[in-house]
């Protein structure tokens, strides 16, 4: 079965500093990835997504992901955090064709400090 | 715009009450999903539709109940069977191709 793991409930970062979410994922095919994000009451926004081809992919918000299938991960990283970045951010894995739900990690929340 | 409308924000549900929460999307959309959110939890899937007359149950169902008469709505009732209720749900859409999905800004669900 699919899953999703996100090591880390909670992380802090200074302002200015850079950062990295850890996302790893169990997956019988070729996956389809995600990264959303989520402010306080609010819905989900996407952040990106990998389906195929380059293996570093560009989001919004200055955002970026590297798909490393040896290592069954898809880690999204910023190299400057501003503080309008502190929210909960969540990976997601599904298949590669066809409507089926993604799955979700439970997500990391995001602190950041001046 | 285009997107994904969730109503009300608040909802609140007396013991034994079941109540409806709405979703609508003018994205022309065919799948729409329901999740709930607990803290901790991430998205928990409810139930999903990838056709009109037609849904599946995904992982936490029990106490839940969904129509989808037409492509742009996904209505979930909350039954009285659902005994912990009390959480926020988001209701989200994709089109074709396995598309990203889209998320509504979600409906808080508390008992009184």
């Amino acid at each position: 079965a699919q899953s999703v793991t996100q090591p880390d409930i909670h992380i802090t970062v200074s302002e200015g500093a850079s950062l990295e979410l850890r996302c790893n994922y169990s997956y019988g095919a070729t996956p389809y990835l995600f990264w959303y994000v989520q402010s306080p009451g609010q819905g989900l926004q996407l952040l990106l997504k990998y389906f195929s081809g380059d293996t570093l992919v560009q989001g919004i918000k200055g955002f970026e992901a590297e798909f490393k299938r040896s290592q069954s991960s898809f880690n999204l990283r910023k190299p400057s955090v501003h503080w309008s970045d502190a929210a909960e951010y969540f990976c997601a894995v599904g298949p590669n064709s066809g409507n089926t739900p993604l799955v979700f990690g439970k997500g990391t929340r995001l602190s950041v400090i001046a | 715009d285009g997107g994904i409308t969730q109503s009300p924000k608040y909802l609140f549900r007396k013991e034994g009450q079941n109540v409806t929460l709405s979703c609508e999307q003018n994205l022309n959309h065919d799948a729409m999903y329901w999740y709930r959110q607990d803290p901790g939890q991430g998205l928990r899937l409810i139930y999903y539709s990838q056709i009109v007359n037609d849904f599946q149950k995904g992982d936490i169902a029990e106490g839940y109940s969904v129509s989808r008469e037409k492509k742009e709505s996904f209505p979930l009732t909350v039954t009285s069977a659902q005994k912990n209720p009390t959480a926020f749900y988001l209701c989200a859409s994709a089109g074709t191709g396995n598309q990203p999905q889209h998320f509504g800004d979600g409906t808080r669900l508390s008992i009184l």
